[in-house]
């Protein structure tokens, strides 16, 4: 079955990058997501990309797309604490009828 | 507005009692499934449903059941709590075809003591 996997945790200093990376495994992804987790909360959509793009930019995320390897990363600018949380990626596998998620990445903003 | 409500939110209760969590969602969605969230962070899907009647087990066997009578509302339940059942649940819903994802409750965090 379809993997997707992602390192464990990130912790970075307030007002730097972030990169979460994540890799899959199913080179039939239409769609690829990625969503933040707060402590005691649900999963919250960030934001999503079609397979056919390489890119996309919403304010201070970028989602990067390389489907030669299966790559999928996930950049914050100017991280800031408020951005402390869990992240996971998921891709839309089984002929477009599921998500399957990673593992999650725990990013740690330190001031 | 349209959203995906759990309750309760917090569960403390005692082994061998039967509880039942809630989940019902607005959205209009056909499906739905529950996840359970252990402390590693890993999220395991346990049951699913693509409509009424409808009910599947996931990827991670779990003593829990579930029943899907309304479109809108989809309650788990442990006939008889134990430690080990000690987890967040988390409820989810989509239309038939997620292209946009799922949407997720808030969660409940249930401890058997």
């Amino acid at each position: 079955g379809e993997d997707v996997e992602q390192s464990l945790f990130l912790s970075v200093r307030e007002g730097d990058s972030s990169v979460i990376n994540c890799t899959y495994t199913d080179s039939s992804s239409t769609y690829l997501y990625w969503y933040k987790q707060e402590p005691g909360a649900g999963l919250q959509l960030l934001t999503y990309i079609f397979s056919n793009m390489d890119m996309k930019q919403d304010q201070r995320l970028t989602v990067l797309l390389n489907k030669k390897d299966k790559h999928l990363s996930l950049r914050i600018a100017d991280t800031q604490t408020g951005d402390s949380a869990i992240y996971f990626c998921a891709d839309l596998t089984g002929g477009g009828n599921k998500l399957t998620f990673g593992t999650g990445t725990q990013l740690k903003v330190e001031l | 507005e349209a959203d995906i409500y759990q309750t309760p939110r917090y569960l403390v209760i005692g082994t061998g009692k039967k509880i039942t969590l809630e989940c019902s969602q607005t959205m209009g969605h056909d499906k739905m499934y529950w996840y359970q969230q252990d402390p590693g962070m890993e999220l395991h899907l346990i049951h699913y449903s693509y409509g009424v009647n409808s009910t599947e087990k996931g990827d991670l066997s779990s003593e829990s059941t579930v029943s899907r009578i309304r479109t809108e509302h989809f309650p788990l339940t442990l006939e008889s709590a134990r430690p080990s059942h000690t987890s967040q649940y988390l409820c989810a819903s989509s239309p038939t075809t997620p292209y946009y994802g799922y949407t997720f409750g808030s969660g409940t965090r249930l401890t058997v003591v």
